[in-house]
């Protein structure tokens, strides 16, 4: 079965960087993109952007552009997550989703359990 | 960027009582809009995607429909295991968004 496990969770100070993996196992890792979705504690999900695992072309929300590096090591079907410059805004639960293209539509099938990213002083 | 608006941004609900989302899009999205449920904390779920269609595995209680702006989430007889939280999200454009949530509390 598709399965996404990410990395545990992590406390950073203002100014560091975090990256956070995202393991996948029950599929081709190449033939799915992977998103990455953040929810901070009480708030709603926010898109920050997506990779494609086999050309490793990636596309990101403009308000992660500059800050956000999303890549991968396909020979352990894991996606990583780098979020630099970190604030203490930035403290949230980060998820790494598939993405499914659908004829009409596309989608996230599967998600990971989610990683806590703490930034404090 | 594509701004998605759901509405109610909460509701509060019986069980077995009928209950619609709806979505709006910003400009037309055609029927790339999806819908997910999220538990306190767990990882969202997928219910709905091209507007309509019920992913594999969900009750055939709930339903999407619509298309360009317009969309709506359907529950018909809601239940206990329901009282979540519902985001829409559309893929028409390179970058992704989602609504705000809409909260469905028990009355």
């Amino acid at each position: 079965q598709v399965q996404l496990v990410q990395s545990g969770a992590d406390v950073k100070k203002p100014g560091a960087s975090v990256k956070v993996s995202c393991k996948a196992s029950g599929y081709t890792f190449t033939n799915n993109d992977i998103n990455w979705v953040r929810q901070a504690t009480g708030q709603g999900l926010e898109w920050m952007g997506w990779m494609n695992p086999n050309t490793g072309k990636t596309a990101y929300a403009k308000k992660f552009q500059g800050r956000v590096t999303m890549s991968r090591n396909t020979s352990i079907s894991t996606a990583y997550m780098e979020l630099s410059s970190l604030r203490s805004e930035d403290t949230a639960v980060y998820y790494c989703a598939r993405g499914v293209s659908g004829t009409y539509s596309d989608y996230f099938d599967h998600w990971g359990q989610g990683t806590l990213v703490t930034v404090s002083s | 960027d594509i701004q998605m608006t759901q509405s109610p941004s909460s509701l509060s609900a019986s069980v077995g009582d009928r209950v619609t989302i709806t979505c709006r899009a910003s400009q037309s999205i055609s029927t790339y809009l999806n819908w997910y449920q999220q538990k306190p904390g767990k990882a969202p779920k997928l219910l709905v995607y091209a507007a309509s269609t019920l992913q594999s595995g969900v009750p055939s209680r709930f339903s999407g429909s619509g298309s360009g702006t317009d969309f709506t989430l359907t529950v018909s007889s809601l239940q206990p295991e329901d009282f979540a939280t519902y985001y829409c999200q559309q893929s028409y454009s390179v970058l992704w968004t989602f609504g705000q949530g809409t909260k469905v509390e028990i009355k």
